[in-house]
């Protein structure tokens, strides 16, 4: 099955604390893709990362890091410092290279509010 | 401006009306995308076309049908509008054929049905 899950539903923190958001993955697929988006209060979705699964190297970006681990099937966005622009639904998404090639299979979300 | 649009961007209609929602990107992408996002259930793809001759269902094609009138338009009907498809419904494209490509998302239409 391709799955993803998102355990955590919602997340609050208060500015500068740092937040871990776990993505969990299922996949037939031996070389896949995994993703993570942004969707503020605004309402649009904001691409953030891509992985494949080839590369376990994680990765910073600014305030952001991403932890890709096989063994566990996980790949967590951790935001260092948190501000209240961080506020917003995060989603992790799944593309296979052959099962749900060209498709994303999304986790349900977790909303992070950040409070001042 | 942007690269995906979609219109309108807040609509509310009756149960039973036909109503249709359309996506217009300039990025010159093949694949193109519908799905609609529901509180606590993510986004969940209702139909996916790879060009204009190839339309494919999704997970939740039941109550939707397509079309795709040229490679940057893909618009959405609803036949018959029921409340339960009451939901913010987002247009995506992305380039070529390839599990790695990233899907380019519009503004998003929140539909409201009565």
């Amino acid at each position: 099955a391709q799955k993803v899950t998102q355990a955590q539903t919602e997340i609050s923190v208060v500015e500068k604390e740092d937040v871990t958001l776990d993505c969990v993955y299922e996949t037939r697929d031996t070389t896949y893709y995994l993703f993570w988006y942004k969707q503020p209060p605004s309402g649009e979705l904001v691409f953030l990362i891509r992985r494949n699964s080839f590369d376990e190297q994680n990765e910073i970006s600014g305030r952001y890091s991403w932890n890709f681990q096989k063994s566990t099937s996980s790949f967590n966005f951790t935001i260092t410092a948190s501000q209240v622009v961080d506020s917003a639904v995060y989603f992790c998404a799944l593309s296979g290279a052959i099962y749900n090639t060209d498709k994303l299979i999304f986790g349900t979300g977790t909303r992070l509010q950040v409070f001042p | 401006d942007a690269d995906v649009t979609q219109t309108p961007r807040n609509r509310i209609t009756k149960t039973g009306k036909r109503i249709m929602l359309e996506c217009s990107q300039t990025k010159g992408h093949d694949r193109m995308y519908w799905y609609r996002q529901d509180p606590g259930l993510g986004l969940q793809l209702i139909y996916y076309s790879f060009d204009v001759k190839d339309i494919n269902k999704g997970e939740i094609s039941d109550g939707y049908s397509v079309s795709r009138q040229a490679q940057a338009k893909f618009s959405l009907s609803l036949e018959s509008a029921i409340p339960n498809q009451t939901a913010l419904y987002f247009c995506a494209t992305a380039p070529g054929q390839g599990a790695y490509n990233e899907q380019f998302f519009g503004p998003g239409t929140r539909l409201t049905v009565l």
